[in-house]
C-alpha cells in the first residue's frame, strides 16, 4: 500500500522568503502521480502541481516548484517570495496510475507567513 | 465554468439518525471521488465513480456507508445510523477520467457533518 509522509506539521516562513515544505513517499509501482494542494482556512483544497514518476523535469507553476527525486522518493515543494496568502494547510498526495487515482494524502505541513 | 458543489455545506444530526449528501462535479468529468477529512484520520479516501460503476469502495469504513452516483453525474453518499465518529467533513472531487495519474482532481467545498 503507498504511504505519503508529511515530517513538518508546522513551519514559519518570513514574508518574501522562499520556503520547502517536505514530502516523501512509498510505492512499489512504477507509474504515480505526485499532487501538492493548499487548504486555507476556508477549507477548500486549492491543486498547486504535479509531478508524473516518468517525468525528467522537475514541474513549476509559477511561484510553485516541485523538487522531484525518485531515488529518495521525495517530492518536496517549493514556494518562492512567499505571501501572506500563502498561510494555510499544505498537503501532499499520491496518485497510482493503475488504481482509479484516488488520492492518498499525507498528514499536512501548516505553513504561517510572517510579515 | 461551474466547479464542483456539495450541499447541504453543514449538517447536524443525532446519533442514529441517516444523512445524504450530494455531490455536483464539474460538467463533463467522468470521475468522481469522495474523501473525509477529520481531526484524528487526516483525509481519507472513501470510494471511487468511473461513470455510474464504483469500480473502488475499498475506503469505506463500515456498511452504514453507501453511495451512489446517476447518469454519471451527481453522486449521493449516504450514512445510516450515524455514529459520533463520522463527525467529518466530507469532499467530493471529480476529474476528466479515473484511468490516468496525471487527471487533477477538482475538489468541492465540503460538508461538514457533526454528529451530536
Amino acid at each position: 500500500a503507498q504511504k505519503i509522509t508529511q515530517t513538518q506539521p508546522g513551519m514559519f516562513v518570513q514574508e518574501k522568503e522562499a520556503v520547502t515544505l517536505d514530502c516523501t513517499y512509498d510505492t512499489s509501482d512504477q507509474s504515480y502521480g505526485l499532487f501538492w494542494y493548499k487548504q486555507p482556512s476556508s477549507g477548500e483544497m486549492i491543486f498547486l502541481i504535479y509531478q508524473g514518476s516518468y517525468d525528467e523535469q522537475n514541474a513549476t507553476e509559477g511561484r510553485y516548484s516541485l523538487n522531484f527525486q525518485k531515488a529518495r522518493k521525495s517530492a518536496n515543494l517549493v514556494i518562492s517570495a512567499s505571501q501572506l496568502g500563502d498561510s494555510a494547510m499544505y498537503f501532499c498526495a499520491m496518485s497510482l496510475g493503475n488504481a482509479g487515482n484516488m488520492l492518498t494524502f499525507g498528514g499536512g505541513t501548516r505553513l504561517m507567513v510572517k510579515p | 465554468g461551474a466547479g464542483v458543489s456539495q450541499s447541504p455545506s453543514n449538517k447536524v444530526t443525532e446519533k442514529g439518525k441517516d444523512v445524504e449528501l450530494r455531490c455536483d462535479p464539474i460538467s463533463g468529468h467522468t470521475a468522481l471521488y469522495w474523501y473525509r477529512q477529520s481531526l484524528g484520520q487526516g483525509l481519507e479516501f472513501l470510494i471511487y465513480f468511473q461513470g455510474n460503476s464504483a469500480p473502488d469502495k475499498s475506503g469505506l469504513p463500515s456498511d452504514r456507508f453507501s453511495a451512489e452516483r446517476t447518469g454519471g453525474s451527481v453522486s449521493t453518499l449516504t450514512i445510516q445510523r450515524t455514529q459520533q465518529e463520522d463527525s467529518a467533513v466530507y469532499l467530493c472531487a471529480s476529474s476528466l477520467s479515473g484511468t490516468h495519474s496525471y487527471n487533477e482532481q477538482f475538489f468541492g467545498p465540503g460538508t461538514r457533518l457533526t454528529v451530536l
